[in-house]
């Protein structure tokens, strides 16, 4: 299997552009789930999927972040205006099942805000 | 606000030694995870503990669920320059949300 494929690697963008990340899970994970990573906060989850339905979105910092996830195979994130404070490693990461299954993460997307 | 604090936050040792990382919580997990993130790369699973009490052997690594599943250790034998990096603990809760410690950098000196 592929693994979770996300894009961008890494993307520099300016203050007040929208960034939009995207996440390709493991095929036939029906969990999907957004996290960001700080020198500060550490991996913090910001949302996650079950069936492609947003399940809990109480990580997403604030408006500018929205989610979605189309289908059983694709889902973005997007931040629009992006802001310096956004800057971040974002994983994305799937599962198959409940609690205490593994959790395949991907390789991350570093945006850098400037 | 369950959270999770690791300690220490770093350890530079030598080749051949021993080492515990602690992960400690005042609040109760269903399932305890632990991950070791590379630079560049995602976390990856090493060991998910569900019972309390709960010992595991991963060859060199073993790791331990507390009695009361609020707390973990991770105890590697004669560490390699291989085991170096980012350890991450994540405690489950019934809403299958993971809560991740702030980690434990390892450094492995040859």
């Amino acid at each position: 299997d592929a693994g979770v494929i996300q894009s961008p690697r890494h993307e520099v963008t300016e203050m007040g552009q929208e960034v939009t990340l995207r996440c390709k899970p493991i095929s036939g994970h029906d969990y999907l789930f957004w996290y960001r990573q700080t020198m500060m906060r550490g991996l913090e989850l910001l949302i996650y999927f079950n069936n492609n339905v947003p399940i809990d979105d109480s990580g997403m910092p604030e408006d500018r972040f929205s989610a979605k996830m189309p289908n059983a195979s694709f889902s973005t994130l997007k931040i629009q205006p992006s802001e310096p404070r956004d800057s971040a490693v974002y994983f994305c990461a799937s599962s198959q099942g409940m609690s205490g299954n593994t959790i395949y993460f991907g390789e991350g997307s570093w945006l850098t805000v400037v | 606000t369950q959270l999770l604090e690791q300690s220490p936050q770093f350890l530079s040792i030598q080749e051949g030694e021993n080492l515990t990382v602690y992960c400690n919580s005042s609040s109760v997990f269903s399932s305890l995870q632990w991950y070791r993130q590379e630079p560049g790369e995602g976390p990856v699973l090493l060991v998910t503990v569900v019972t309390g009490g709960e010992v595991k052997k991963l060859k060199r690594l073993t790791f331990q669920f507390g009695d009361a599943r609020k707390d973990s250790s991770l105890h590697i034998t004669a560490a390699q320059p291989g085991d170096t990096g980012l350890y991450l603990c994540a405690g489950g809760d019934s809403s299958y949300k993971l809560i991740f410690g702030s980690g434990t950098r390892l450094l492995v000196r040859p």
